[in-house]
């Protein structure tokens, strides 16, 4: 079946801009979980949904981010005035309930601000 | 006492050796244990996890041991081949809370032909 599927696969943006990221969680999945790897480092945890509402955003670095999951599937990563130090990859990743534990990663998404 | 260390950092073996990948935490909440695997351009895969009830969980070539009272958990990969060159995270999780994973710096390694 198809895994966790991400938009872009490669994101260039200026300083200051506005981004958007997109995750297609494994269908069913009802946690999802977004995450920022740096290069050379591990995924840091941005925030978790369960269903359509944010269950923990603590791992967001300021109020520059943003995400939302309106309908419980899809969800979107929203960056505003995207400085130099947001880039990195993007990950997202789902489970089927919070309590299975296991997560399927998708691919990520490399955004880059110059 | 929300981190994860990973070491070594990086890690070169002979084709048919054992990688032993070590980790250590300092949160006694923590209660799953994975260990993932990532190829370059990829997300991690999960590769083996383990609950602290058992001290060593093997799953084809890759065995995780788990010292509950040191507080670290390792992982060996026997006969390492060079498809099992990648990057190897550790990760620990708290049962109850949000399933979010802390992970550990990760351990590049190569496997040599």
């Amino acid at each position: 079946g198809a895994g966790v599927s991400q938009t872009p696969s490669n994101k260039v943006t200026e300083k200051g801009k506005y981004v958007e990221l997109r995750c297609d969680p494994i269908s069913g999945h009802t946690a999802l979980y977004w995450y920022r790897q740096s290069l050379g480092q591990g995924p840091e945890f941005l925030i978790y949904f369960q269903g359509t509402g944010a269950a923990d955003d603590s791992g967001l670095p300021n109020d520059r981010f943003f995400a939302v999951r309106p309908e419980g599937s899809v969800s979107t990563l929203k960056i505003q005035r995207t400085e130099r130090g947001d880039s990195a990859v993007y990950l997202c990743a789902s489970s089927l309930t919070r309590s299975a534990y296991e997560q399927y990663f998708g691919p990520g998404t490399r955004l880059t601000v110059t | 006492q929300q981190q994860v260390k990973q070491s070594p950092q990086s890690l070169i073996v002979q084709k048919g050796g054992i990688s032993i990948i070590n980790c250590a935490y300092e949160n006694t909440a923590f209660d799953y244990f994975p260990w993932y695997q990532q190829f370059p351009g990829k997300g991690p895969a999960l590769l083996i996890a383990i609950r602290p009830d058992v001290s060593e969980k093997k799953e084809g070539r890759f065995t995780i041991s788990f010292n509950k009272s040191a507080k670290q958990f390792s992982l060996h990969i026997m006969d390492s081949q060079p498809g099992d060159s990648a990057t190897y995270f550790c990760a620990a999780s708290i049962e109850g809370n949000t399933g979010k994973l802390i992970f550990g710096q990760g351990t590049t390694l190569q496997v040599k032909p």
